[in-house]
């Protein structure tokens, strides 16, 4: 079993609408969790850490849980500039970061 | 403030040679990590490095070693290379400490071919 799995989609939405992305993780141990977003042929960018009180960056919200295993994102009001693989990020402390394989999004015009 | 920075871009190699790849950390970050990144994958972790020496590693062969240097930059060596080890390489830097510990801001990454 993975140690990090996602929904590879694509997903293909239209301007303004909600989506959102769940992460499994195999280990409970598990420590700290991130969303990378990712560009094609570019490297990762760091979108936000999610912590378990939930968390909110504007028109993004992270949310942790840790009794069910899984993270998520959601997108409000996607603007044609959301679109990319969003990444899912484990990190086991002492042990290595393990990252999905991503999840593809394209917003439409 | 420059982020983490890789060189080469790009480089052809053939099996059964070595190839050397450089990172510089963003300024203030101690800790360097190296990915391996297949097409339609997400990144691969190899190995952490930390006040010179491998901190972690992950599933990968002896053929992949690295080095850090005193002013935290960083090598990954592969010896003997094989057509799978095609890939993009991925360098990341993060603080120790601090409430930013563990964000990882990547370089832009080395793509790198074997023929």
């Amino acid at each position: 079993r993975k140690e990090v799995e996602q929904d590879p989609g694509p997903f293909n939405v239209p301007e303004g609408a909600t989506v959102a992305f769940n992460c499994t993780y195999s280990n409970s141990a598990s420590q700290s969790f991130f969303w990378y977003r990712q560009d094609c042929r570019k490297e990762p960018k760091l979108l936000m850490s999610v912590y378990s009180s939930g968390n909110e960056d504007g028109r993004f919200t992270a949310q942790l849980n840790r009794a069910s295993q899984y993270i998520s994102l959601l997108i409000r009001d996607s603007k044609l500039s959301d679109s990319a693989t969003y990444l899912c990020v484990v990190y086991f402390h002492g042990n290595q970061f393990y990252f999905g394989t991503g999840t593809s999004l394209t917003v439409i015009p | 403030d420059a982020g983490v920075t890789q060189s080469p871009t790009h480089l052809i190699k053939t099996r059964g040679q070595q190839v050397t790849l450089r990172c510089s950390p963003k300024s203030g970050h101690d800790t360097v990590s190296w990915y391996q990144q297949a097409l339609g994958q997400g990144p691969q972790f190899i190995f952490q490095y930390y006040e010179e020496e491998e901190r972690q590693r992950g599933n990968f062969p002896d053929r992949f070693s690295g080095h850090q240097f005193p002013n935290y930059s960083s090598e990954l060596n592969v010896n003997a290379l094989l057509l799978g080890d095609s890939a993009l390489y991925l360098c990341a830097s993060s603080p120790t400490t601090g409430t930013e510990a563990y964000e990882q801001y990547f370089g832009p990454g080395t793509r790198l071919t074997v023929t």
